[in-house]
């Protein structure tokens, strides 16, 4: 079993629709979760983090973390073309004594329809 | 402020060819990270470097070296290509590992082929 899991999609949404993405993962000491975003042939973008289980909101985008279930979430609101691109999910926490980890999921791919 | 840029961008090598990819950041980040992203298999870890000097393995070590001479700079090197190391590779730095507003801060990335 993989540490992170992230369906690969790709994912085809109409213009202004809700999207969700997902991963679940399988260590229990990650503590950080993050969002990455990557444009074709470009690298991967910080988009958003979250710390421990919660909700974050940032503009159209809102990070969901239940730590209980092992399950991290991404949505974004009204959807538009310039989102498309493939996301990725990260996540970081401290595994032994000094020893910190730091995954990321294979990403999944978003086309937005105009 | 360039952030994090890598050299070549592309490059095309013979299996056995040897070959250093550069990169550079200027942000005075103290980690830096060697990532090769493959289809279905996303960012692999191949080395990091806590700082000047110091180098560690990552995930998928095998067949690259690196080095870390300058804080700036990070080097990755292949001392005899295989097909097997056709991929992108991105390099990343980031203030230090384990924080909680811990940022990396990718390249553009280099397209290797081995033939």
């Amino acid at each position: 079993q993989k540490e992170v899991e992230q369906d690969p999609g790709p994912l085809s949404v109409p213009e202004g629709a809700i999207v969700s993405l997902n991963c679940t993962y399988s260590n229990s000491a990650f503590q950080y979760f993050m969002w990455y975003r990557q444009y074709s042939r470009k690298g991967p973008e910080l988009l958003m983090y979250t710390y421990s289980s919660g909700n974050k909101e940032d503009g159209r985008f809102t990070a969901q973390v239940d730590k209980s279930s092992k399950y991290i979430s991404l949505f974004i609101r009204d959807s538009q073309p310039s989102d498309s691109a493939t996301y990725l999910c990260a996540m970081s926490g401290k595994i032994t004594s000094g020893t910190y980890k730091y995954i990321f999921g294979t990403g999944t791919r978003l086309k937005v329809l105009a | 402020n360039a952030g994090v840029t890598q050299t070549p961008k592309f490059r095309v090598l013979k299996t056995g060819q040897s070959m250093t990819l550069l990169c550079a950041q200027d942000m005075n980040h103290e980690y830096m990270y060697w990532y090769r992203q493959d289809p279905g298999m996303g960012l692999r870890l191949i080395h990091y470097s806590v700082g000047e000097g110091t180098t560690a393995k990552g995930e998928v070590p095998d067949g690259y070296n690196v080095s870390r001479l300058k804080k700036q700079n990070f080097l990755l090197g292949l001392e005899s290509a295989a097909p097997s190391q056709t991929s992108v590779y991105f390099c990343a730095s980031s203030y230090s590992a384990g924080v909680s507003t811990d940022t990396q801060y990718f390249g553009p990335g280099t397209r290797l082929t081995v033939l």
